[in-house]
Order: C-alpha cells, then structure tokens, then sequence
C-alpha cells in the first residue's frame, strides 16, 4: 500500500496562475483533507470530504476549491494564485474506524510569486 | 488551530526527558492525539490518549491528560537524537483535528 500520495512535491507559480494539487489513498477511507502548514501557525484545515460525494469548508477556504472526484481522490484548486498562499499543502485521510487516525500524505511545498 | 495551544521551542540534552506541553478546549473530544512530524515529511500518529483515561505509557513515552484543566503532556523518556522533530497535540472533533502550533524538539549531544 502507498497510504497517501500527493502531486507534486514542489511547485513555484506566478501570482495570478492557477495550479491543481492532486491526492490519493489507497486505504480505502471515506474521509480525506487538506491542510495548509505555515511557520508558528500548524496545521489550519482548509477543506475536507467527510464521505465520497461531500465536501465541507475548514478554518481557511477563501482562495481554494476542492473536488472529491472519487473514494479515493480529493484535489485542491488554487485559481488565481496569491503569495499568502505561499505554504505546505499536506493532504489526509481517515477510516473514521477505532481513534480516528489521520494519515498524512508527504506535503507539496509550494511558493507563489 | 487557536483552540489548542502549546509552546513552540524546546531544547533538550540527549539521554535526558522531555516534557511537551498541549492545552485544549473541546472538553468533549473523545481522543486527543500527539502527532510526531520529521524534516521534509508529513504528520504521523505517535501516540494517543482515549478521555476517559488519566495516563497511558507506551515504551519511551508517556501521555498525561488533566481533564479538569484540560492539560495533556508527553514525556519522552532518555531523548534521543532521533526524537528530534516538531510534535503536534491534536484534538478531535466530529470528522476533524484541531492541531496546535506544534513544538519544535531539538535534541542536544
């Protein structure tokens, strides 16, 4: 098993370009997320997908769009990109099953210009 | 997430313990989690705590929760080198995390 998996690892755009960052799992879980991790701040959820089909706003959506095309890929869209969204964009994954544990995929380091 | 709070820095000799400190406010999360994250990688689950439990010791580490202060440390027994990372105190909430800020252990020879 992968776990989880995100493309690609480093990006650099342009302000005003737009860029898609892809996830999957092959866990089989019915909840995936992403995070955005800035220095000092942790991890801040910007959306998620309880279950295949849903998708819910976190604490930080302003700037970004998500798809759950299916159970196992949930993307995240940055349309006009801005250099706040300069940051570390972990995607995760849960069964929801026993504790709940969150499955980190290994991060795209993207910087904005 | 501002719901849960913890330091941002500590240092700490090899072979010594460290105490990681973590705040929360969600009183009815029903885990509360330490997640360990290394140089370039993701998160991963170091431990866990379920909250009806007061301490859980696993190896090197031990987990104390104070729900009535709604306080939860780690302990890292004899650091290691190899402990050095940030570490995350993570409470639950229906389908999500809230993380702190996350503490950055340097291990010291």
């Amino acid at each position: 098993n992968a776990g989880v998996t995100q493309t690609p690892k480093f990006q650099v755009l342009k302000t005003g370009q737009s860029m898609t960052l892809q996830c999957a799992q092959d866990m089989n879980h019915n909840s995936m997320y992403w995070y955005r991790q800035d220095p000092g701040m942790g991890l801040r959820l910007i959306y998620y997908s309880a279950s295949e089909g849903t998708t819910d706003k976190g604490e930080v959506p302003n700037g970004y769009n998500v798809s759950r095309l299916n159970k196992r890929e949930f993307s995240l869209r940055l349309e006009s990109a801005a250099p706040s969204q300069t940051s570390v964009y972990f995607c995760a994954s849960t069964g929801l099953a026993g504790i709940n544990e969150q499955f980190f995929g290994p991060g795209t380091r993207l910087t904005v210009l | 997430g501002e719901d849960v709070e913890q330091s941002l820095f500590l240092s700490v000799r090899e072979g010594d313990s460290s105490v990681i400190n973590c705040t929360y406010t969600d009183s009815s999360s029903t885990y509360l989690y330490w997640y360990k994250q290394e140089p370039g990688a993701g998160l991963q689950l170091l431990t866990y705590i379920f909250s009806n439990m007061d301490m859980k010791q696993d190896q090197r580490l031990t987990v104390l929760l104070n729900k009535k202060d709604k306080h939860l440390s780690l302990r890292i027994a004899d650091t290691q080198t190899g402990d050095s990372a940030i570490y995350f105190c993570a409470e639950s909430n229906d389908y999500k995390l809230s993380f702190g800020a996350g503490t950055t252990v340097t291990v010291r020879a």
